[in-house]
């Protein structure tokens, strides 16, 4: 079994506020670490993918990094928005498609 | 470009019936990933099919079936429904390309099952 962990499970934030998540992985036979945004009633939405050990990634106001030796990953919010409320999944994927998703953390952003 | 697809949105079947979902990927992907997400649960791998040909199965047991056509298109049917089955199904797809680091997914808005 390969248990892909995420915390906190929910998060509520006032608006404006920074926050984080970690999601933490398998860190053997590491190939790929996915982070996707799921808006209710809407399709996952692919934020990041992450391979190399210490790789951060950034769009807008999110960033991600990446610790494959110790298996996790921070996903990070500045300034947070409500139109940032959604359900934040990670995954941890090897070749052939097969994705282990976490059980996902959801934000709230109260205006 | 036109993104991943799937029928129906909404489903109401009773224990025992059999229930068949469609999915359609992107253009020009090849590769359609199902995957199973029950209250509480991560989504759960179902498996993924490629070129006309299951590469790889999650743990899931026989009730749950799919199948590719030549376009694709794929199906996912599940026989003899139990309660436990109530769950939202989401597909994905991608180029599914051998040896890749990754293939990225892309998900459809998901088919919601409901089993009475």
């Amino acid at each position: 079994i390969l248990n892909v962990e995420q915390s906190p499970q929910s998060l509520h934030v006032q608006e404006g506020d920074s926050t984080n998540f970690t999601c933490s992985f398998p860190s053997s036979n590491f190939y790929a670490l996915h982070w996707y945004r799921w808006e209710t009633a809407k399709s996952p939405e692919a934020l990041f993918v992450m391979t190399l050990n210490g790789d951060e990634k950034k769009k807008g106001r999110i960033s991600a990094t990446l610790n494959t030796k110790e298996g996790y990953s921070y996903l990070y919010i500045k300034g947070s928005q409500p139109e940032d409320s959604a359900t934040y999944l990670c995954a941890w994927s090897r070749t052939g498609n097969q994705f282990y998703f976490g059980t996902g953390t959801s934000l709230t952003v109260i205006p | 470009k036109a993104g991943v697809t799937q029928t129906p949105r909404y489903l109401i079947k009773t224990r025992g019936q059999q229930v068949t979902l469609s999915c359609s990927p992107i253009s020009g992907h090849r590769s359609v990933s199902w995957y199973q997400q029950t209250p509480g649960q991560g989504l759960q791998f179902l498996f993924e099919y490629f070129s006309e040909t299951q590469r790889n199965k999650g743990n899931f047991p026989g009730r749950f079936s799919g199948r590719q056509f030549s376009n694709s298109r794929s199906e996912m049917n599940v026989s003899t429904l139990e309660l436990g089955d109530s769950a939202l199904y989401l597909c994905a797809s991608s180029t599914g390309t051998s040896g890749a680091f990754y293939n990225e997914q892309f998900f459809g808005p998901g088919t919601r099952l409901t089993v009475l």
